[in-house]
This record gives C-alpha cells, sequence and structure tokens, in this order.
C-alpha cells in the first residue's frame, strides 16, 4: 500500500465552482503535512502547510483529520488559473524528515 | 526567499555519456535532495544528503550518484546514461530539523538521453 494515497483525477470543473481533494497517509505518527501545486512541466510549489486546528488562506482551507489519516484540501471559487495538480506532502515520524509525497491530483478549471 | 539553483532547465546527452546536474541554494540549508519526476509515477527519490559529504540513497539509486563537496550545492552524476534515465530531474532543500518545514525547489532539469 502506498504510503501517501491521493485520487489522479482529473478534476474537471467550472469557473466558481468550489472543489475538493482528499489525500489518505498510512504513517498515523506522521508530523507535518503540506499541499503543494505543481503546474505543467514547472517545478511544485509550496501552496500551504496543513495544521492540526485547519488553516485557511483566501479561497484555499486544509485540514487534517488524524482519527482517520487524511489530509483535504477545499478550493472555493475555482478560477482557471487554478488549474494545475495538487501535490500532497507527509513527513515524519519522529525525528524522519525525508517527505513522501503523493502523485498529485489534477484539477482542470473550464470558462 | 529561499532560491534553488538547478544549472540547466534542459539538456540532450547521448547514451553512455556522463552527465552532471548540479543545484546550488543559498539559504544555508544542510539537507538536499534529487529526485525524479515521470508521468504517472511522481516524485521519486535518488538520493539525499543532511551534511557536507553525507549521503544517503533514496528509493532509485541505481545508476545515479551524488557528490556534496560544499554545503551550498548538491551534484547528480549519471554515471553511463542510459534513455531510461530520461526524466525531470529536481532538486530541492530543506533547513536542519525540517520536520515541520517545506522543502523548496529548483526549476527542474528536463533531460533527454537519445
Amino acid at each position: 500500500r502506498k504510503e501517501v494515497e491521493q485520487d489522479p483525477g482529473p478534476f474537471n470543473v467550472p469557473e466558481g465552482a468550489t472543489v475538493a481533494f482528499n489525500c489518505t497517509y498510512s504513517n498515523s505518527a506522521s508530523q507535518s503535512f503540506f499541499w503543494y501545486r505543481q503546474d505543467c512541466r514547472k517545478e511544485p510549489k509550496l501552496l500551504m502547510s496543513v495544521y492540526s486546528s485547519g488553516n485557511e488562506d483566501g479561497r484555499f482551507t486544509a485540514q487534517l483529520n488524524r482519527a482517520s489519516q487524511y489530509i483535504s484540501l477545499l478550493i472555493r471559487d475555482s478560477k482557471l488559473s487554478d488549474s494545475a495538480t495538487y501535490l500532497c506532502v507527509v513527513t515524519g515520524p519522529g525525528g524522519s524528515y525525508i517527505p513522501t509525497f503523493g502523485r498529485g491530483t489534477s484539477l482542470i478549471v473550464h470558462p | 526567499d529561499v532560491k534553488v539553483t538547478q544549472s540547466s532547465r534542459y539538456l540532450v546527452k547521448r547514451t553512455g555519456e556522463k552527465v552532471f546536474l548540479e543545484c546550488v541554494q543559498d539559504m544555508d540549508h544542510e539537507n538536499m535532495f534529487w529526485y525524479r519526476q515521470d508521468p504517472g509515477l511522481g516524485l521519486r527519490l535518488i538520493y539525499f544528503s543532511y551534511d557536507v559529504k553525507m549521503k544517503e540513497k533514496g528509493d532509485i539509486p541505481e545508476g545515479y550518484s551524488v557528490s556534496r563537496e560544499k554545503k551550498e550545492r548538491f551534484s547528480l552524476i549519471l554515471e553511463s546514461a542510459s534513455t531510461n534515465q530520461t526524466s525531470m530531474y529536481l532538486c530541492a532543500s530543506l533547513a536542519a530539523g525540517g520536520g515541520n518545514q517545506p522543502q523548496h525547489f529548483g526549476d527542474g532539469t528536463r533531460l533527454s538521453i537519445l
């Protein structure tokens, strides 16, 4: 079983829609969680960290559910420019700092 | 702001050549990583380094080696390039004790082996 799993999609949504992605992780002792965004043929860029209490950055909301071992990313009022692949990243446990990447979820926002 | 710089955006080499990919970071990070990314396979860790002259194998080290002679520079070496090493190569850096810190990536090198 892969350590970090994501639905590859693609999620095809109209502008203005709300879309949510989930990511499950297998190691219950994982410590840190991130969402990255990767545009086609570009490098991954940090979108946001995911905190235990959940956090929001503009139209983006990230949540962590430790009991069920998943993190989520909610995008409200989707823009064409949100089209990208969203990578879930998990780090830990303990002193391990080697991140584990999901394979990404593809989002296509159309007019 | 962290800057991770990879020496080439695009590179074309021939089978059997020795290929060097260079990566430099300017934030004094202890940890540096090399990944390759292929369609449908996501990012796969080749090697990482947690200090100067220190290196650890990742998930797919075969056919590669690395060098970390200075803290800011981490080089990936393809000893004898083969066509199955055609890929996007990504370098990343991370601060010490970086469990709560995100990695920072370079722009990537698209390597084609003919």
